[in-house]
Parts: C-alpha cells; sequence; structure tokens
C-alpha cells in the first residue's frame, strides 16, 4: 500500500497570499496518477487536479498541481476567500488500493 | 447534470450489517466507476469499494472480506453491504462516480453511519 503523507498539517494564510501544499509518497505513483481534492465543513470533497497537474472541469487557474515519482504540490496562487478548507492528495496509480493522505487544513491567519 | 445521493438506516446495532444505496441521476450505472468511500468523524478519507459496468468489482484489502458492492440497473442505484460493523465502521458513508480510473469527480453529500448499541 502507497501511503501518503501531507504537509504542513495546517497552515494559516492571508487571503491574497500564496499557498504551497506538499503530498510524498511512500513509493512512486505509478504514471503520476495523483490527484487533489478540496473539503469544506460538512461538504463532500471536490476534485481539484487529477493526473498531477490537470484541473478538473471548473476549476480556477489560480489550483496548479505539480510533481511526479513521490514528491507532489498544489499550489493555489492567490488566496480567495473561499480557498479556506481542508486539502486531500490520493493516488490511484497502485490497484487494488487508492489511498488518501491526512490532509492539509488551510486557514485564514 | 449527474447526482448522486446516498440514503441507509443512519444506526447499526455492532455485528450487524451496515446497507447503503446510492441513487443515480443524469448518468447509467452500466458506464464508468461507481465507487464507496469513507470518511470517520474529524479524521481522512478511505476508498471501500468499485463497480464498473454494474460487474466488474474491486474491494480495498483490508475491508475486503465484509463489504459487498452490487448494482440494479432496472433503479439506477448501486449499494454497498458491510458485514458485522463495530464502532470503528463509525464515518460518513460517501458515494462517488470515477469517470476515468480512480479519479472521483462526481459526489453525493453522504451519509453518516453510526455503529451503536
Amino acid at each position: 500500500e502507497i501511503v501518503l503523507t501531507q504537509s504542513p498539517d495546517t497552515l494559516s494564510l492571508s487571503p491574497g497570499e500564496r499557498a504551497t501544499l506538499s503530498c510524498r509518497a511512500s513509493q512512486s505513483v505509478s504514471n503520476n496518477y495523483l490527484a487533489w481534492y478540496q473539503q469544506k465543513p460538512g461538504q463532500a470533497p471536490r476534485l481539484l487536479i487529477y493526473g498531477a497537474s490537470s484541473r478538473a472541469t471548473g476549476i480556477p487557474d489560480r489550483f496548479s498541481g505539480s510533481g511526479f515519482g513521490t514528491d507532489f504540490t498544489l499550489i493555489i496562487s492567490r488566496l480567495e476567500p473561499e480557498d479556506f478548507a481542508v486539502y486531500f492528495c490520493q493516488q490511484y496509480g497502485s490497484s487494488p488500493m487508492y489511498s488518501f493522505g491526512q490532509g492539509t487544513k488551510l486557514e485564514i491567519k | 447534470q449527474v447526482q448522486l445521493q446516498e440514503s441507509g438506516p443512519g444506526l447499526v446495532k455492532p455485528s450487524e450489517t451496515l446497507s447503503l444505496t446510492c441513487t443515480v441521476s443524469g448518468a447509467s450505472i452500466s458506464s464508468y466507476y461507481w465507487n464507496w468511500l469513507r470518511q470517520p468523524p474529524g479524521k481522512g478519507l478511505e476508498w471501500i469499494a468499485y463497480m464498473y459496468y454494474n460487474r466488474y468489482t474491486n474491494y480495498n484489502p483490508s475491508l475486503k472480506s465484509r463489504v459487498t458492492i452490487s448494482g440494479d440497473t432496472s433503479k439506477n442505484q448501486f449499494s454497498l453491504n458491510l458485514t458485522s460493523v463495530t464502532a470503528a465502521d463509525t464515518a460518513v458513508y460517501y458515494c462517488a462516480r470515477a469517470r476515468t480510473w480512480g479519479v472521483f469527480d462526481i459526489w453525493g453529500q453522504g451519509t453518516m453511519g453510526t455503529v451503536s448499541s
């Protein structure tokens, strides 16, 4: 099973700032099959990024993903008030098991 | 517009079976991957199982002995049965579509499943 570790656990920033979230895998993620999700309280997760760097439909271009192998990054270039939420990375390159990171909480400073 | 809606009893006793249903509108369960995931209160996400083409299934190895996923094309629904539940199975259960392998692009709102006597 591939274990994903996200850092930091909590990130405190102000609107307008740049957010950098990290996701590290315990072994290489096949084909860069790495996704990012945003979850707000009481809501289901929302797909942001798949294939490490492809934005999902309707996702603003301030969200970008990068990385390969075991190290991946989600960048939010200029934080909007609605971006403060919990973010999860997920790998889907290892069958039969998809796994998620523990999450990074992005909070308002 | 594709929409998913979970339903099922909110409370189950220990050792019993948790049965949940996901009703799909706007897409056919005969296409795509249809998944169940869960999230214990205040914790992260865990993938449980998927069904593909209403025929092929795949399970999280840690839950495989207790889980069954199945579909009903006449109702465009798919279901989850989780047997021998314990308090550790208490979670919000989500159904989700994966249009491509492992990418969960559409989610239901989630339903709380509580295991308690």
